[in-house]
């Protein structure tokens, strides 16, 4: 149980294209998500969180017009990287923890690779 | 602003070597999670603790916490290739499920 998927896995966009990775919980109700962006041998570091229902919060230095987060539903968030950049291009991750759960229970997706060419 | 450090950030072993990861805060944790990930994987969780003092172990990894809970230890017995990967931390520093990560520690063990 407590399935994190993404789609897609990978992605290849023009410079000035906006792109959209779905995050969903297979088998479980996630009433907050996370997105998380990471550069080769680093670490995770955090965007934003996503509440369902509600605007998503964003940790400083994060552009939300770039970066739009969607939370539309218990199992699924989106982030919409807009008119990227070349500088955009990462592993974005998202997380998402159990409605319910315990509270540092927090379950991980595989990832999305964004390219921007 | 609630800091995370975690070392060394690079280490490269021979198999059968022993290991020791460190993260620390000046802040207590709530809780305090490891993961390994794999190169364009998601983190996988290997162990959570929350109790200070607290000593976890996974076949040849020991997870500890301290006893104030500001510091945690992994420490890996006799390692293999198989071990190598990104390690990192990662602490809740309130009930809330916001998460923050250490820097990471990539582990290479060569045969």
């Amino acid at each position: 149980g407590a399935v994190v998927s993404q789609h897609p896995s990978w992605v290849i966009c023009k410079s000035g294209t906006s792109v959209k990775i779905e995050c969903r919980s297979l088998d479980f109700q996630a009433t907050t998500m996370f997105w998380y962006r990471q550069f080769p041998k680093q670490s995770l570091m955090l965007m934003a969180t996503s509440n369902e229902g509600s605007k998503a919060t964003y940790e400083q230095g994060v552009e939300k017009d770039k970066f739009l987060i969607n939370h539309a539903s218990l199992t699924l968030s989106t982030l919409t990287v807009t008119s990227a950049h070349p500088e955009d291009s990462s592993f974005y991750i998202c997380s998402a923890h159990q409605a319910g759960g315990a509270y540092y229970e927090q379950y991980f997706g595989p990832g999305t690779r964004l390219t921007v060419t | 602003t609630q800091l995370l450090e975690q070392s060394p950030q690079f280490l490269s072993i021979q198999e059968g070597e022993n290991l020791t990861v460190y993260c620390n805060s000046s802040s207590v944790f709530s809780s305090l999670q490891w993961y390994r990930q794999e190169p364009g994987e998601g983190p996988v969780l290997l162990v959570t603790v929350v109790t200070g003092g607290e000593v976890k172990k996974l076949k040849r990894l020991t997870f500890q916490f301290g006893d104030a809970r500001k510091d945690s230890s992994l420490h890996i017995t006799a390692a293999q290739p198989g071990d190598t990967g990104l390690y990192l931390c990662a602490g809740q520093f309130a009930s809330g499920s916001r998460l923050t990560f250490g820097e990471g520690t990539q582990l290479t063990v060569n045969p």
